[in-house]
């Protein structure tokens, strides 16, 4: 069955990064896209990117250019999203999600990032 | 950027109840629809995909409808485990955007 794997909670100081995990397992990795979503305390559903694992190409949410970049590792199932310059507004659960004809159709578990000093 | 807003932000309602949330779109997206479910503490979970799409294990109480800028989500008859927050996500370009979510409470 599809299984997507997230890395444990994280603890930041202001200013610095987080890379967050997702260890996909059930199907062949690099045929289907790699969605990145993250939730504020208390907020909505915020895409945040997306990447192709068959051939890398990423398509970022404009709020993040430059702050964020998404990676995947074939040989290892892996998909990586590392944000940058970190603020308390980043604290948020993130999630990786893995497409299916478009849509994110299986999720992470999540992974809660906290930005504090 | 497709902005997405749905209607109502929150819902009180009964077991039983035959329940609808709207998700209009700032300009046409086709069918390119998702509706989520999500819990507390947990990961959203898709229901239905291409506006009308159930996705398979989705109980059939549950169904899609709409294209263009208008669609809803209908629950025929809620059940207990039907208490949630639900989002409407447009895939039909980029950026990604969701609705800010309807929160379903038990009346």
């Amino acid at each position: 069955q599809v299984q997507l794997v997230q890395s444990g909670a994280e603890v930041k100081m202001p200013g610095a990064s987080v890379t967050v995990s997702c260890k996909a397992s059930g199907y062949t990795f690099n045929s289907y896209g790699i969605s990145w979503v993250r939730q504020a305390p208390g907020q909505g559903l915020e895409w945040m990117g997306w990447i192709s694992t068959h051939n890398g190409n990423t398509n970022y949410a404009q709020k993040l250019q430059g702050r964020v970049t998404m990676t995947t590792e074939t040989s290892t199932s892996t998909a990586y999203m590392e944000l940058r310059s970190l603020t308390s507004d980043d604290t948020a659960v993130y999630y990786c999600a893995r497409d299916w004809s478009g849509y994110s159709a299986y999720w992470g578990q999540g992974t809660l990032v906290t930005v504090s000093s | 950027d497709i902005q997405l807003t749905q209607s109502p932000s929150f819902l009180s309602a009964s077991v039983g109840d035959r329940v609808s949330i709207t998700c209009r779109a700032s300009q046409g997206i086709s069918s390119y629809l998702a509706w989520f479910q999500q819990k507390p503490g947990k990961a959203p979970k898709l229901l239905i995909y291409t506006a009308s799409t159930l996705q398979s294990g989705v109980p059939s109480r549950f169904s899609g409808s709409g294209s263009g800028t208008e669609f809803t989500l209908t629950i025929s008859s809620l059940q207990p485990e039907d208490f949630a927050t639900y989002y409407c996500q447009q895939v039909n370009s980029y950026p990604i955007t969701f609705g800010q979510g309807t929160r379903l409470e038990i009346k």
